[in-house]
């Protein structure tokens, strides 16, 4: 079964900064990687899928990248809206869906 | 698209968690879609538990199969979780969600969650 590591575990920025953040597989899963935001009481919301397409309504700032076992989120330009945490997600050897352990980004 | 979930928020030890899904402004009815079930324990990160194709057709996580049972009601537009002899572990929100074609078979659509309980 595919692992997905996150790292950093927690990333602490300023707003205005660029926040990158990784995503790396066990074994090759393509292109077919998506991330998600989970902001403090919500559910998830899709920011990327396919590992660079940015889902319907996502900001610019948010710029997905990579392929085969490691991959990118980077938000170009922090604002205090971004705080929560940040999921990646497989889908290339499904099932099952793997999700990683997530990125808390503080602001 | 809306997803609402459905149920009760304590269940005792032992018994069967029971959960509905309702979408609304979407057909369940839809070749288009898939339709997920997924949890988050307290402070914790997301599990993946089914999905399941309008036909009925359903995947689901090896670690809860012999506890599972999913059902899709297409005509009311529906879908519903059955988890039996529950624990403390079954302890999370419970999220139902849609996982679509035009987002590379993601998740594109999520309910707000329903945070479930075991406990006596």
């Amino acid at each position: 079964e595919i692992v997905l590591t996150q790292s950093p575990a927690t990333l602490s920025l300023s707003p205005g900064e660029r926040a990158t953040l990784s995503c790396r597989a066990s074994q090759s899963v393509s292109d077919f990687l998506a991330w998600y935001q989970q902001k403090p009481g919500q559910a998830p919301r899709l920011l990327i899928y396919d590992s660079s397409k940015r889902a319907t309504g996502i900001p610019a700032r948010f710029t997905g990248s990579g392929s085969g076992t490691d991959f990118t989120l980077t938000i170009s330009s922090l604002e205090p809206e971004d705080i929560g945490v940040y999921y990646c997600q497989q889908r290339s050897n499904w099932p099952p869906i793997i999700f990683g352990q997530g990125t808390r980004l503080e602001i | 698209v809306q997803l609402e979930e459905s149920g009760p928020g304590l269940v005792k030890p032992s018994e069967t968690l029971s959960l509905t899904c309702t979408v609304s402004g979407g057909s369940l009815n839809s070749s288009s879609h898939y339709w997920a079930w997924i949890r988050q324990p307290p402070g914790k990160g997301l599990d993946w538990i089914a999905f399941s194709f309008y036909s009925g057709s359903t995947n689901t996580n090896p670690s809860l199969k012999s506890r599972l049972t999913i059902s899709v009601d297409t005509s009311r537009n529906q879908f519903s979780l059955r988890l039996s002899s529950v624990t403390a572990a079954d302890t999370a929100t419970y999220y139902c969600a849609r996982i679509s074609d035009s987002s590379g078979y993601h998740i594109d659509s999520w309910g707000q969650g329903i945070l479930v309980t075991v406990s006596s």
